[in-house]
Parts: C-alpha cells; sequence; structure tokens
C-alpha cells in the first residue's frame, strides 16, 4: 500500500515571501500521480496542482511550483509571493492511475499560516 | 452547474441513531467516495464507487453503508452512529476517463458534513 508523510505539521510565513511545504511518498508504482490540495477555513478541498511522475519537468501553476524527485519519493510544494488568502491547511496525496479503481491517499496535512 | 453537492453541512446525533449524509453530483463521473477527515489523520478512505450498482470497501469502512443506484448520487448511512464517528465527512467524484494516453484524475468534492455525536 501507499503511504503518503507530511511530517511538518504546521508552518508560518511572512506575506510576500517564499514557503515550501514537503511530502514524501513510498511505492514501488513506477506510473502515478502526485497532487496538493488546499483546505481553507471554507473547509473547501481545492486542487492546487497537479504532477505525473512519468514527467521529469516540475508542474507550475502562477504562484506555485513542485519539487519532484522521484527516485527520492519527495513532492514538496513552493509557494511564491505567499498571500494573505493562501492561509489553509494543505494536503499532499497520491494516485496509482488503476482506471476506475484508482484512489487517492492523503497525507495528514499541514497547516500554513500567513501572517501580514 | 453545482458540482458535488453534499448536505446537510452540520449534524448532530446522539450515540445509537441513525442517519443518512446525501452526495450528489452533476457531472456524470462514474467514479464517487466518501472520505472522513479527522485532526492529524489527513483523509480517509470510507468507501467508493466505480458506477451505479458497484460499490467496495476503502481503509476505515466499519459503521458505514452505501449504495449507488444511480450515476448521480452515493449516500452515506450511519446505521449505529457512535462517538468515534465524530467527523468532517467530504464525498468526492471524478471522472476518470481516458483522454489519448492521459488520465482525467482530477477529484471535485463536496463542501463536506460536519458530524457530531454525543
Amino acid at each position: 500500500a501507499q503511504t503518503v508523510t507530511q511530517s511538518q505539521p504546521e508552518m508560518s510565513v511572512q506575506e510576500a515571501e517564499t514557503v515550501t511545504l514537503s511530502c514524501t511518498y513510498d511505492t514501488s508504482e513506477n506510473n502515478y500521480y502526485l497532487f496538493w490540495y488546499k483546505q481553507p477555513p471554507s473547509r473547501q478541498m481545492i486542487l492546487v496542482i497537479r504532477q505525473e511522475a512519468y514527467k521529469q519537468q516540475n508542474a507550475t501553476e502562477n504562484r506555485f511550483s513542485v519539487n519532484f524527485q522521484k527516485a527520492a519519493k519527495s513532492f514538496s510544494l513552493k509557494i511564491s509571493d505567499s498571500q494573505l488568502g493562501d492561509t489553509a491547511m494543505y494536503f499532499c496525496a497520491f494516485m496509482k492511475p488503476t482506471g476506475a479503481n484508482s484512489k487517492l491517499t492523503f497525507g495528514k496535512g499541514i497547516t500554513l499560516s500567513v501572517r501580514p | 452547474n453545482a458540482g458535488v453537492t453534499q448536505t446537510p453541512k452540520f449534524q448532530v446525533l446522539k450515540t445509537g441513531q441513525s442517519m443518512t449524509l446525501q452526495c450528489a453530483q452533476d457531472m456524470n463521473h462514474e467514479y464517487m467516495s466518501w472520505y472522513r477527515q479527522d485532526p492529524g489523520m489527513g483523509l480517509r478512505l470510507i468507501h467508493y464507487s466505480v458506477g451505479a450498482g458497484i460499490t467496495d470497501q476503502g481503509e476505515v469502512p466499519n459503521g458505514y453503508n452505501v449504495s449507488r443506484s444511480t450515476t448521480e448520487d452515493f449516500p452515506l448511512r450511519l446505521l449505529s452512529a457512535a462517538p468515534s464517528q465524530t467527523s468532517v465527512y467530504f464525498c468526492a467524484s471524478s471522472p476518470w476517463t481516458l483522454r489519448g494516453n492521459r488520465m482525467n484524475t482530477e477529484a471535485f468534492f463536496g463542501q463536506g458534513t460536519r458530524l457530531t455525536v454525543v
């Protein structure tokens, strides 16, 4: 079974600064997907960014980018120019694409606070 | 386009009571799932369904039942509520369709139900 580890329970960053959230995972699969989800105080789960394991290029979405190290099984999220609206819980998630039976495995999450 | 709709948003139950959490999606997604979120535990899969008439257990299925009579609806039933089932519950749906050699993998979540069992 796959496992996802987020070892930092919380982090804090000054507005406009850059912060990196860590995630490691364990799998014997070669083809899979990795995700970062954001959960603001509204409780809504929002997809931030997605990485396909067969792609060597790191995914980017505006101020959000990942550092995907497949050999090390590491998938960190970098948030540049942090904004107050980035305050949320962030979850790293893994999915092995087996078609209709594909399931998401989540890490425990990290609470990010952006200070004004 | 409503996406994934969960009802109710909040619920308080007494130990031993039963109830059904409703989930509906209007995106014609085949795959639907239920997660529970507990502090320090992340989201854990309870049950999932790959299409109408097909359901299977996830990581923490005990105490919960599901059925999938239509593509749109995937209700979660608590048979006899226990304090250990106090949690936030999320329903999600996904297309899991192949486009060429790429899979559409995005999961769409409902807004969650905060359930308290006293």
